[in-house]
């Protein structure tokens, strides 16, 4: 069963508007973590955003905001006021457990493009 | 300049050739990671340790191998046993404690032949 499903392949937004990325994921584990990292085309995995299980409020980096929703096991992530720059793939990933070098699982990705 | 440096960018390998990625950091990270990328998918995780002289099989380490000689390298050889090669191979570090984001280096993309 896949742990972390991104259901949206691509997406396609105006520049300046707020976009929010899906990502649902599937464990039995009370303490994980959730990541959204951004892949341009060069190929490097930049990390924008974490959310622990145990966090009460929602992260946000920025124009990057975390839409937590521990019950319906979703993380979706929100980028504010889009730029041509954000276009990219985004993945999501969870890291099952808090300590040691946990590996993380990456979702399928979404490509979004921001259109001028 | 800390960072994570993965050489070389392209690589083009001959079938039945073993060939060998290099990952090296100077972050002072304690772990550090092999993932693999398939065209539109997401990453994969080949193997990974958290210290020298240790290391453990991620979710596809066959016909791949590693060695972790010295903290600050990570080096990943993919052998002849390694059926479909071809892809884009990411390496990654982090320091240890309870939470920590992986940093990432720019990548190796392996061609066979």
């Amino acid at each position: 069963a896949q742990k972390i499903t991104q259901t949206q392949p691509g997406m396609f937004v105006q520049e300046k508007e707020a976009v929010t990325l899906d990502c649902t994921y599937d464990t039995s584990d009370q303490s994980y973590g959730l990541f959204w990292y951004k892949q341009p085309s060069s190929g490097e995995m930049i990390f924008l955003i974490y959310q622990g299980s145990y966090d009460e409020q929602n992260a946000t980096e920025g124009r990057y905001s975390l839409n937590f929703q521990k019950a319906r096991k979703s993380a979706n992530l929100v980028i504010s006021a889009s730029q041509l720059g954000d276009s990219a793939m985004y993945f999501c990933a969870m890291r099952e457990g808090l300590q040691g070098a946990q590996k993380l699982v990456f979702g399928q990705g979404t490509r979004l493009t921001i259109n001028p | 300049d800390g960072g994570i440096t993965q050489s070389p960018k392209y690589l083009f390998r001959k079938e039945g050739q073993n060939v060998t990625l290099s990952c090296e950091q100077n972050l002072n990270h304690d772990a550090m990671y092999w993932y693999r990328q398939d065209p539109g998918q997401g990453l994969r995780l080949i193997y990974y340790s958290q210290i020298v002289n240790d290391f453990q099989k991620g979710d596809i380490a066959e016909g791949y191998s590693v060695s972790r000689e010295k903290k600050e390298s990570f080096p990943l050889t993919v052998t002849s046993a390694q059926k479909n090669p071809t892809a884009f191979y990411l390496c990654a570090t982090e320091q240890g404690g309870s939470y920590n984001e992986q940093f990432f280096g720019p990548g190796t993309r392996l061609t066979v032949l």
